[in-house]
């Protein structure tokens, strides 16, 4: 079986480009995570998605931030314009339940380079 | 402050010792903690405890939560090298708004 796929696996890019993160929930789940990880501050929910419906995004860190789930299969989270500061690496999860309280499943990942 | 503290940040073990990792927090409208097991790539999922004084199994790992003194401690007995990774704990809460936050985790190193 698949697992939540993401693309790219790694980006690099230079400040001030518009980066743009994808990922493939499995197929069923209904809700949608993207979770950002630094050594510094650790592992930070930005946004999620039940049924396509953003739910909570207090977590996005700022307006240069936004994210969206046009459909149950398809997610995807950008970055306009991006700062070296925004260097992480970026997960997306699914779960087959709607809320957050729930087992998740990660994908492997974007680790993201903002030079 | 909404806050999870996990402690130890590291440790470093021998194989078929047991270990016990610690887990606090401090919410507001508690729902559930989960634990997860991050290598070098991305979290499993471990447990999930809603329920003080319910302890949660599987093979060598166990994990209980004590909802009066806010904190979840995780077990592994018999360590082996494959259990080296960082060990994070999430708690889910919050009443009108649903939140979730992480641990910095504990890194657990088990040498042969």
């Amino acid at each position: 079986d698949a697992g939540v796929i993401q693309s790219p696996r790694h980006e690099v890019t230079e400040m001030g480009q518009e980066v743009t993160l994808r990922c493939k929930p499995i197929s069923g789940h209904n809700s949608l995570f993207w979770y950002r990880q630094t050594m510094m501050r650790g592992l930070e929910l930005l946004i999620y998605f039940n049924n396509n419906v953003p739910i909570d995004d207090s977590g996005m860190p700022e307006d240069r931030f936004s994210a969206k789930m046009p459909n149950a299969s398809f997610s995807t989270l950008k970055i306009q314009p991006s700062e070296p500061r925004d260097s992480a690496v970026y997960f997306c999860a699914s779960s087959p339940l709607a809320g957050i309280y729930n087992e998740q499943f990660f994908g492997p990942g974007t680790r993201l380079t903002v030079l | 402050e909404d806050k999870v503290v996990q402690s130890p940040l590291s440790l470093v073990v021998h194989e078929g010792d047991t270990v016990t990792l610690n887990c606090s927090y401090e919410v507001t409208n508690f729902r559930s903690l989960l634990w997860y097991k991050q290598e070098k790539k991305a979290p499993t999922f471990l447990f999930m405890l809603t329920s003080s004084g319910i302890e949660k199994k599987s093979g060598r790992l166990s994990s209980i939560l004590d909802k009066k003194e806010l904190f979840s401690i995780l077990n592994i007995t018999a360590t082996q090298t494959g259990d080296s990774a960082v060990y994070l704990c999430s708690i889910y809460y919050g009443g009108a708004t649903n939140k979730l936050i992480f641990g910095t985790g504990t890194l657990l190193a088990v040498q042969p």
